[in-house]
């Protein structure tokens, strides 16, 4: 499995832009970049996924490198509701659904 | 949205009795569900892939007559810890694949909290 490399944390203020970023040089074509996070004692939530190009949606947006070895997620005004941790992870395409594996994911602080 | 329910949330049990721990997608049918067990400040640890009809794939280092996955039909797959104790104390979440959408997002279940005693 194509692994990826985060910051163990990250803090920002409430209100504030965040930008999360995720090395993946080790990508392959057919792999999807995903991002989940998880709150304490719950189950990890989809954020977004995208494979070549940049992606929104109603939580965050997703910033993909040309080359697609690096990605960022944006959240755009982090609220003390985004504090949790954050999973980037690539999943390869397939017919039945391929295993996600998890990292060791980046902690988000956020300050009031 | 999709939703996959996962039960019981939370489990007690003596050591040496066994578990089950169902996960269920409520309004799609997975043909791949997948088990995860997290300790404490660590991240999530796949521990087998399950695949309906069929026999589960598990992760290496994962006892398979430890832990029992069954996968009998699209909507429902799960995870008996046998003859527990305490050091498989720990959250165990599922998660499911739209079978429709097998490339798109997983959905994950609220996980279950085991404490053997």
């Amino acid at each position: 499995d194509a692994k990826t490399t985060q910051p163990n944390s990250m803090e920002s203020n409430e209100e504030e832009p965040v930008h999360l970023p995720c090395n993946h040089s080790t990508i392959s074509g057919t792999d999807y970049i995903h991002w989940y996070r998880q709150l304490p004692s719950q189950g990890p939530e989809y954020v977004i996924h995208g494979l070549t190009s940049n992606v929104n949606n109603r939580m965050a947006s997703l910033a993909i490198a040309e080359d697609r070895k690096s990605s960022t997620l944006i959240l755009h005004r982090a609220t003390l509701r985004d504090a949790a941790v954050y999973y980037c992870i690539l999943r390869a395409r397939g017919l039945y659904g391929n295993k996600l594996v998890f990292g060791a994911g980046t902690i988000l602080r956020v300050k009031s | 949205g999709a939703v996959v329910s996962q039960h019981p949330s939370w489990v007690i049990c003596k050591s040496g009795t066994s578990v089950k721990i169902e996960c269920r997608s409520l309004d799609f049918q997975a043909t791949t569900m997948f088990w995860y067990r997290q300790f404490p400040k660590q991240s999530l640890m796949l521990m087998a892939t399950s695949n309906e009809g069929s026999k589960a794939t598990y992760e290496q280092g994962v006892e398979k007559d430890k832990f029992l996955i069954n996968h009998a039909s699209l909507t429902l797959s799960t995870l008996t810890v046998t003859s527990a104790h305490p050091e498989d104390s720990s959250f165990y979440i599922c998660s499911a694949t739209n079978r429709e959408r097998p490339d798109e997002k997983l959905f994950f279940g609220s996980g279950t909290q085991l404490s053997v005693l």
